[in-house]
């Protein structure tokens, strides 16, 4: 399918297990975003990403790793999930030459008990 | 920092109501504005967006004009329908440095009844 995908759409893992969160798009875009929403807070850009093998933290990094070994994936993983990462989680992209505007994914919905 | 209020909601309104969703900044540089819509069960979707003062953005009937001098980038709509029963975001970015991230408001949810 075109666009920007996630899997998966919903997870419940428990404290302490890993967790690894897929995004991929079909659009060749240079630029790839992690966000989580939470009641009250918006979205918070957790990682993104400039280009292949380039990454850079943002506003809420820890607990979170990211990697980008190709264009049009970017998995973000919890290594040691807590429940304060319960939360939705939506990756983005966008062009090196319109980064004015980002495209969302469909959303993966994380629970950690 | 840079940073986005919005107003808080929940916004409930009739069919055919005129709607307003403040939005106010404060940024160092001059940031674009946009305005991003989530529907229910999806990702979020660019709306409008404004690059400059006085610059206006429009889209599916909803307006929204960057004003420098009020901080704000307020969204409007003459006539809601119950199709724009969803949560929208104001956002800013700033177009310098090598971080040129997105700073987004907490959210307004709307609901229009029929």
């Amino acid at each position: 399918d075109a666009g920007i995908t996630q899997s998966p759409r919903y997870k419940i893992t428990e404290t302490g297990r890993q967790v690894t969160l897929m995004c991929h798009q079909t659009w060749s875009h240079s630029y790839m975003f992690w966000y989580r929403q939470d009641l009250g807070h918006g979205l918070r850009l957790i990682y993104y990403s400039a280009a292949a093998d380039i990454t850079d933290k943002g506003e809420v990094p820890d607990g979170y790793v990211v990697s980008r070994s190709k264009t049009e994936n970017f998995p973000l993983t919890l290594e040691s999930a807590t429940r304060s990462q319960t939360s939705v989680y939506f990756c983005a992209s966008s062009e090196w030459t319109n980064q004015e505007t980002q495209y969302f994914g469909p959303g993966t919905r994380l629970l950690v008990l | 920092g840079d940073s986005v209020t919005q107003m808080e909601g929940p916004v409930t309104l009739s069919e055919e109501a005129f709607l307003t969703i403040n939005c106010t900044y404060t940024a160092t540089g001059y940031p674009s504005l946009f305005w991003y819509v989530q529907y229910p069960g999806e990702g979020l979707q660019l709306l409008l967006k404004a690059t400059k003062a006085d610059d206006k953005g429009s889209n599916k009937g909803f307006e929204a004009t960057y004003r420098k001098e009020t901080t704000s980038f307020h969204l409007e709509k003459g006539s809601v329908q119950v199709s724009d029963s969803a949560v929208y975001f104001c956002a800013l970015r700033i177009s310098s440095g090598s971080a040129r991230q997105l700073t987004f408001g907490s959210g307004t949810q709307l609901t229009v009844l029929p």
